[in-house]
């Protein structure tokens, strides 16, 4: 299948449970994070994101919490449905920093099990 | 109506050929990207252009050559095609906060 070969971390969890996906960010001066949902044959498509004056955001069915101390994000997904299977990914930027572009991680694929 | 579009969305051609990808954005925005996705799933800038100037290059090889004829479109040509040019392309535009991503190219090279 498509996974072979990727070395992605991988996330498998049943439908109906909460899922938890965790990002290491490089740069302590990042101000702006971004999740992005990549679905197979589309492009990263935008979940939540979350400024650094804030610990934790919410949306629905879905969570962000971000520690600065440890450059550390999480995005948290309840009852986690099978159309949340995808590869999840995050993205750190300084918001009115000259260098312009979104800096990725390695990405999660998500799995979910009917 | 799609926000970034991106054509075409497959391209399959041989070695040494030359190619171009096309990007349009109707969001408005004044900034616009090309990023590269891997086989292994790693998506990496490789250029961003801020209303029509270039701002970034992360040392992408001469024979990619962007171009952007008005802040609406980012186009890329790529020379003389190699097998490790196969990848799927990804334009995106921005505003201060918000990044939207095309559907992507997908680039074999044979």
């Amino acid at each position: 299948g498509e996974s072979v070969g990727l070395h992605l971390p991988t996330l498998s969890v049943q439908e109906g449970d909460n899922s938890i996906i965790n990002c290491a960010y490089s740069n302590s001066a990042s101000d702006y994070f971004i999740w992005y949902k990549q679905e197979s044959g589309k492009g990263p498509q935008f979940i939540i994101d979350i400024r650094s004056n804030m610990d934790k955001r919410q949306g629905q069915r879905v969570t962000v919490l971000l520690n600065k101390t440890v450059k550390h994000l999480s995005l948290q997904i309840a009852a986690t449905q099978p159309g949340d299977s995808a590869v999840y990914f995050c993205a750190e930027n300084i918001v009115g920093g000259s260098n312009y572009k979104l800096t990725f991680g390695k990405g999660t694929l998500l799995t979910v099990n009917p | 109506d799609t926000a970034v579009s991106q054509t075409p969305k497959y391209l399959v051609t041989q070695m040494g050929n030359d190619k171009s990808i096309k990007c349009e954005q109707n969001l408005g925005h004044d900034t616009m990207y090309w990023y590269k996705q891997d086989s292994k799933k790693f998506l990496k800038i490789m250029f961003s252009y801020n209303n029509k100037e270039l701002i970034i290059n992360e040392t992408v090889p001469n024979r990619f050559s962007p171009k952007s004829p008005d802040k609406a479109h980012l186009n890329l040509h790529i020379n003389s095609l190699e097998l490790g040019d196969s990848a799927v392309y990804f334009c995106a535009s921005s505003s201060n906060y918000g990044y939207t991503f095309g559907s992507g190219t997908r680039l074999t090279v044979v």
